[in-house]
């Protein structure tokens, strides 16, 4: 059972445009949820993190919103540019233990 | 401030051989994780170490592959007797101590193995 589940698999976008992922899970143990951005052939960089006692975080052109009633939490990078073209993964865990992550969403940041 | 290093970056074995992956964890943290990711996929935990015990190995299988974080070096991943399913890249990433700070782990860059 996938304990995240993330959509869309695959976004485009145009440069300037808005990108918004999102993610979905179950576990109400889960206290902090990371966003990694992945490049071809790298390793996954944290983007941007928030915990569920607060309903957004930005920074720079990054933003998470998180509703906890929901438990859904999502991705929005404001202005796109080529540059943040990028698979990004949504994570969860709970007491800093092993992340389960979202399957992933390749965006592609037109110019 | 070195980030964590994993290596080799590329490894290739032929079915049956074993393979062996490295990986520094950052300096000071003292939690290691491994992770495989098949293409086109997210990462899926495989396990958690910490210095000289495996803390959850809930997502390894249960033959051919094994983890060590010894006192000290470098943190291993073994896997014995590979076949070809085995081929993927397996990350490594560390943390600081346990309920200290964000929890965040940092990741490696990655061994990427291939198995023919």
């Amino acid at each position: 059972q996938q304990q995240v589940k993330q959509s869309p698999q695959s976004l485009i976008v145009q440069k300037g445009g808005i990108s918004i992922i999102n993610c979905a899970y179950e576990n109400t143990a889960f206290d902090y949820f990371p966003w990694y951005q992945q490049f071809p052939g790298k390793g996954p960089a944290l983007l941007i993190a928030i915990r569920p006692d607060v309903s957004e975080k930005k920074e720079g052109r990054f933003t998470i919103s998180f509703n906890k009633s929901a438990k859904q939490f999502s991705l929005h990078i404001m202005d796109s540019q080529p540059g943040d073209s990028a698979t990004y993964f949504c994570a969860a865990h709970p007491n800093f233990n092993k992340f389960y992550f979202g399957s992933g969403t390749k965006l592609n940041v037109k110019p | 401030n070195a980030g964590v290093m994993q290596n080799p970056r590329h490894l290739v074995r032929r079915r049956g051989q074993e393979a062996r992956l490295r990986c520094s964890p950052m300096k000071g943290h003292s939690h290691v994780y491994w992770y495989r990711q098949l293409p086109e996929e997210g990462l899926k935990f495989m396990v958690y170490l910490q210095k000289e015990n495996i803390i959850d190995e809930s997502g390894m299988p249960k033959e051919r592959f094994s983890a060590e974080f010894p006192k000290e070096g470098p943190s291993i991943l073994r896997i014995q007797q590979v076949v070809r399913g085995d081929s993927a890249a397996y990350f490594c990433a560390s943390s600081l101590r346990e309920g200290s700070g964000s929890g965040e782990q940092f990741f490696g860059p990655g061994t990427r193995l291939t198995v023919l």
